[in-house]
């Protein structure tokens, strides 16, 4: 399979706890995204990587959540001390021109 | 920043013709994209429009006006299956200089018997 891969699929976490989540894109994509989506709302985008750098970061992006893509590869995004309101489906996408997104990560905070 | 503009949600009859419309505003475009999305699954990819203009790709067609910040994706002979959320997306360019693509909320369709 040669597609964008997330890893866990579902994850469920009690407040305040953190967590961690990895994509690997398509191998010859540089360029790899980070969105989070709600019910009934497009994907927001949280972050973007060329290669290794990351190169935006959303505004809306609290401090408590990071990422990295330490050799241009696979990314982790962590998300620090987790609220509820961090419930969502986190997606990762990788492109050349349009992007190809992954299954995404539902993300249950209690 | 965009500000993406898509009805929230359309209904249809099995083998009609339907135009989902968007509206747009950025400052430094570079390329629309349509993509479909089905309940609990990830978007995926329909087309791409950089250039004013129709393309066409089997039953689903793109069309692009830049000077007025619009787009449209007509779907036809509509199937049960096109039953979906179909989201636009535009790609602008950021102060950093990078290229992002905004996505709106996306636009349910529901086709019927």
């Amino acid at each position: 399979d040669t597609g964008v891969s997330q890893d866990p699929r579902h994850k469920i976490t009690k407040r305040g706890q953190n967590v961690t989540f990895r994509c690997d894109p398509i191998s010859e994509h540089n360029r790899l995204y980070w969105y989070r989506q709600t019910l009934g709302q497009g994907p927001e985008f949280l972050t973007y990587f060329q290669n290794e750098a990351q190169l935006e970061k959303s505004r809306l992006l609290s401090d408590r959540f990071s990422a990295e893509r330490p050799k241009g590869s696979f990314s982790t995004l962590e998300i620090q001390r987790t609220e509820q309101g961090d419930s969502a489906m986190y997606l990762c996408a990788s492109s050349l021109t349009e992007q190809f997104f992954g299954p995404g990560t539902r993300l249950t905070v209690l | 920043g965009q500000n993406i503009d898509q009805p929230t949600e359309m209904t249809a009859t099995e083998g009609a013709i339907v135009q989902i419309n968007c509206t747009y505003q950025t400052s430094g475009f570079n390329g629309l994209f349509w993509y479909q999305q089905h309940a609990g699954e990830a978007p995926t990819f329909l087309s791409y429009n950089v250039l004013d203009g129709l393309e066409e790709k089997g039953r689903f067609s793109s069309f692009l006006s830049r000077s007025k910040g619009y787009s449209y994706l007509l779907l036809k002979e509509l199937q049960m299956k096109d039953s979906a959320s179909y989201l636009c997306a535009v790609r602008d360019r950021t102060a950093g200089g990078s290229y992002i693509p905004t996505f709106g909320r996306g636009t349910s369709l529901i086709v019927h018997p």
